[in-house]
């Protein structure tokens, strides 16, 4: 079955660092791949998707790419604020059995300090 | 900017207790979902829904589980005999033909 697998948190960076969260997925076809955003308190926010092989995501100043011969989808930024600050979700949708359900990974929270 | 909403946001029920928890899709929405995120794991698919019926379902979603579109706006999922590991966060989700789902703020249900 498909599952996705990402780095454990928490991340914790310094404001201005470089961010990079690490997303694996296994998956029978062609997924899509997305990071949703949780900030405290909230529901889950779509930060970004790709929907097919080399696409590149991006939004906010974040951006991931979709790499098919390495199954990953790395949500990277250059320079992280205090406000981004929130649980970072990869997920996969399979267009298969009808639906599109999302897979998720167990989520990676990122802590920014001054 | 529409919204998923989700009521109540906390529930706390008596373990075999009843409950139904609500959730209001955005508007010109078809189809509907139903997650739950047990603390520290991961946010696992429960159900979804289309054209008045289930189109896909996981191995959470037993017969204790059911949803229900009662009215044309409202989205339910009701968990007949809560149990203590029915305790999580409820996401409700919906989308339109595009695909891209949005997600409500949650439920958490404690069941003591």
């Amino acid at each position: 079955g498909n599952s996705v697998t990402q780095m454990e948190g928490p991340v914790t960076l310094s404001e201005e660092a470089f961010l990079t969260i690490n997303c694996t997925y296994t998956a029978t076809g062609y997924p899509s791949l997305f990071w949703y955003v949780q900030y405290p308190g909230e529901g889950l926010q779509l930060l970004l998707k790709a929907t097919k092989a080399d696409d590149k995501g991006s939004n906010k100043g974040f951006e991931a790419t979709y790499r098919k011969e390495t199954t990953s989808f790395h949500l990277e930024k250059g320079s992280v604020q205090v406000s981004d600050s929130a649980v970072y979700f990869c997920a996969l949708s399979d267009l298969g059995g009808g639906g599109n359900k999302l897979t998720f990974g167990t989520g990676t929270q990122l802590k920014v300090e001054l | 900017e529409p919204e998923v909403t989700q009521t109540p946001s906390h529930q706390v029920t008596q373990m075999g207790q009843e409950v139904i928890l609500r959730c209001v899709p955005i508007s010109n929405h078809l189809y509907f979902y139903w997650y739950r995120q047990i603390l520290g794991q991961k946010v696992e698919f429960l159900v979804s829904f289309y054209n008045n019926e289930i189109s896909e379902k996981s191995e959470i979603f037993d017969d204790q589980f059911s949803v229900e579109r009662p009215d044309g706006s409202n989205f339910t999922l009701k968990i007949r005999s809560t149990k203590l590991e029915d305790s999580a966060m409820y996401f409700c989700a919906s989308s339109g033909q595009g695909h891209e789902q949005f997600f409500g703020p949650g439920t958490r249900l404690t069941v003591l």
